[in-house]
């Protein structure tokens, strides 16, 4: 079974720009989550969808934001890119039946944004 | 909000020594506990798990890991390291229902040497 894929796996930016990451989910994987991978600040969280819903969402201002298609995979977009946003974007993908409660998530090799 | 703290941020081991990694939580409700494991250059990889059951949990590699519930502890152990065990480690906790928002650790660089 194929991972989880993420594209494009670099990517240069200007401040003030936008940029859309996308991320393929494990086939049958419902739940799809991002997070950011910084040197100061670890792995945090961004949010989450499942079934086309943003379910879950972090602290991140709303210049964050993410979808969900009807096959499961995801894209991040951040708008107006800041120095700051310079990060390793990461997605993971779980099965996640409703009400189970016992997740795993995997991962993808990630996204590193560099904004310049 | 529930938080996660490594300990140890980097560790020096030789070949062959014992590996314990501190990882402690922050939540009252019931948790569910991961290890994960970065290798240089590779992304991040379950190493275990924790649900429910046996404190004891077993994972790839030879590691496991002790839940303490009055202690609030998810200690990563290995009885002999290897040089290729040389990555980061971060412990994470997810809330039981929303377990697909992990709350990491700051991570632990382990640098095994020959």
């Amino acid at each position: 079974k194929a991972g989880v894929t993420q594209t494009p796996r670099y990517l240069i930016k200007t401040r003030g720009q936008q940029v859309t990451l996308s991320c393929s989910p494990i086939s049958g994987h419902r739940s799809v989550s991002w997070y950011q991978q910084t040197p100061g600040q670890g792995l945090q969280f961004l949010f989450e969808y499942f079934s086309e819903t943003q379910r879950n969402k972090g602290n991140f201002p709303g210049r964050f934001s993410g979808r969900q298609f009807s096959n499961s995979r995801s894209e991040m977009n951040v708008s107006t890119l800041e120095l700051g946003d310079s990060a390793l974007y990461l997605c993971a993908s779980s099965l996640d039946p409703p009400g189970r409660g016992q997740e795993t998530q995997y991962f993808g090799p990630g996204t590193r944004l560099l904004v310049l | 909000a529930q938080s996660v703290s490594q300990h140890n941020h980097h560790v020096i081991l030789s070949e062959a020594a014992s590996l314990e990694l501190g990882c402690n939580y922050s939540y009252g409700g019931t948790v569910n506990l991961f290890w994960y494991v970065q290798y240089p250059g590779q992304h991040l990889q379950l190493l275990l798990k924790y649900f429910s059951g046996d404190p004891l949990v077993k994972g790839i590699k030879g590691f496991e890991a002790e839940f303490i519930k009055s202690k609030f502890s998810f200690n990563l152990r290995k009885p002999s390291v290897q040089w290729s065990d040389t990555a980061e480690y971060f412990c994470a906790v997810g809330q039981t229902g929303t377990a697909s928002k992990l709350t990491f650790g700051t991570g632990t660089r382990l640098q095994v040497t020959l």
